[in-house]
């Protein structure tokens, strides 16, 4: 059974900080999506990563999957108030998408 | 172009009476997926349909819960009887590829059940 697992689940930071969110996972997938929630609003689409190595980068935040190791982090660069929201990695496998608890991230000035 | 459309937004019932959620997906998407999200939890995925016909209902409690997709465009989720564990946000998702090959999903904002 695919299980996909985040940390930290609480993170806080002060803004111009930088800091990396883990997402592991326990099967071979076909791609894993990062998605910001912010309180009461829907999931939106951050970043995809199809293959090993692949790293994408929007603003201030970067994304990279090692396939090997079965990880994914998102590293936030200079952090800023606006960051602040839930942040969920989900990994696909043979058409099952599974979501990570999530890490609800709180940037202080 | 229009997002993923979902109603009620909000919805306050009591244990053992019954609710229906609607969603229409974004136009031209074949796939459409209902996930559970628990507070403080990653959404969970309860079923997923191609046009009409379900792919995956694995996780769908199908003794109380219920979807449907007649036209293979909009679609309804209803839980009868509720159970309090039922309260939840109930999220619409779409996307336009078979089998995520090639697309992503896009969710709409949810409708928020409270069971009292």
């Amino acid at each position: 059974e695919l299980k996909v697992e985040q940390n930290p689940l609480f993170l806080s930071m002060q803004e111009g900080k930088n800091y990396t969110i883990y997402c592991n996972y326990s099967t071979t997938s076909d791609r894993l999506y990062w998605y910001r929630q912010d309180p009461g609003k829907s999931l939106e689409s951050l970043f995809v990563l199809l293959s090993n190595g692949a790293v994408k980068q929007e603003g201030r935040l970067m994304a990279s999957l090692d396939t090997k190791a079965r990880l994914s982090t998102l590293h936030i660069t200079a952090a800023v108030h606006d960051l602040s929201a839930t942040y969920f990695c989900a990994v696909v496998n043979n058409n099952d998408m599974r979501f990570g608890a999530g890490t609800r991230l709180t940037v202080k000035p | 172009e229009a997002g993923v459309a979902q109603s009620p937004r909000y919805k306050i019932i009591e244990k053992r009476q019954s609710v229906a959620f609607w969603c229409n997906p974004i136009s031209g998407h074949a796939t459409l997926y209902w996930y559970q999200q628990i507070l403080g939890q990653g959404p969970k995925l309860l079923i997923q349909f191609q046009n009409n016909g379900v792919v995956d209902d694995s996780q769908l409690p199908k003794d109380r819960f219920s979807a449907e997709r007649l036209k293979g465009v909009d679609s309804t989720l209803k839980i009868q009887p509720a159970k309090l564990e039922d309260s939840a946000v109930y999220l619409c998702a779409s996307s336009l590829d078979w089998g995520l090959t090639v697309g992503e999903l896009f969710f709409g904002e949810g409708s928020r059940l409270t069971v009292l």
